[in-house]
């Protein structure tokens, strides 16, 4: 199995301050997700990457871009904060079939 | 296109008891499927998948799913539910296997949540 890390469990930001999220994966896998969590909404796709240096849009990636620099690591980049983009950030890198992994998640709060 | 639809919001059992949560899909092709539970404030851990092998998939913490491509449905079961499983649970189909699709395009469903009683 995949195991998938993020940097921050709880994370505490001010309405405008630029946010990095991290997640690394240990598995060499080229395809990695970034997903946000709400209640009512579910888990919607922000942007995933299939490569180092290449990425598309998800669902909702308005606000949001991301980095790949190196394949085991995939950061999501908040330019500015704003309170609607409070929530919970999960990373996912896919495995063998297409299987997703997910890591613990970061609990974002923006005041 | 494809849709997941968890039939139940809640599930409430006792301890030892059996637990059933339903999901029904719908996919324009062969679908991947999968079950993940979610600990509160934690991330998804996979259950089990289906990947067009054996129709009965058996996962983690004695967890069964049986694909019935008839009904279109992948109901989650347990024969004896135990306390440490409470948690919310999410189905979930992958386009995984529609041509032209260069990553495994998820679709959850809408979470159920299981509550277990002493």
């Amino acid at each position: 199995d995949v195991k998938v890390t993020q940097s921050s469990r709880y994370l505490v930001k001010r309405t405008g301050e630029k946010v990095f999220l991290e997640c690394v994966q240990d598995m060499d896998h080229e395809n990695m997700f970034w997903y946000r969590q709400d209640p009512g909404l579910g888990l919607r796709l922000i942007y995933f990457s299939y490569d180092v240096k290449m990425k598309e849009k998800g669902d909702i990636p308005e606000g949001y871009s991301v980095s790949r620099e190196k394949k085991e690591r995939f950061s999501l980049i908040l330019e500015s904060a704003s309170t609607n983009q409070t929530s919970m950030y999960l990373c996912a890198a896919e495995g063998l079939r297409k299987t997703q992994y997910f890591g613990p998640g970061t609990r974002l709060l923006v005041l | 296109a494809q849709s997941v639809t968890q039939l139940d919001s809640h599930v409430s059992v006792s301890e030892g008891t059996p637990v059933l949560l339903r999901c029904n899909y719908s996919s324009s092709y062969s679908p991947s499927l999968f079950w993940y539970v979610q600990h509160p404030n934690k991330g998804l851990q996979l259950l089990l998948k289906y990947t067009s092998a054996a129709t009965l998939v058996k996962g983690i913490n004695g967890f069964e799913a049986e694909f019935k491509k008839s009904e279109t449905s992948f109901h989650l079961t347990k024969p004896s539910a135990h306390m440490s499983d409470a948690a919310e649970y999410f189905c979930v189909v992958s386009l995984a296997n529609a041509g032209g699709t260069s990553y495994g395009k998820l679709t959850f469903g809408q979470g159920t949540i299981l509550t277990v009683h002493p």
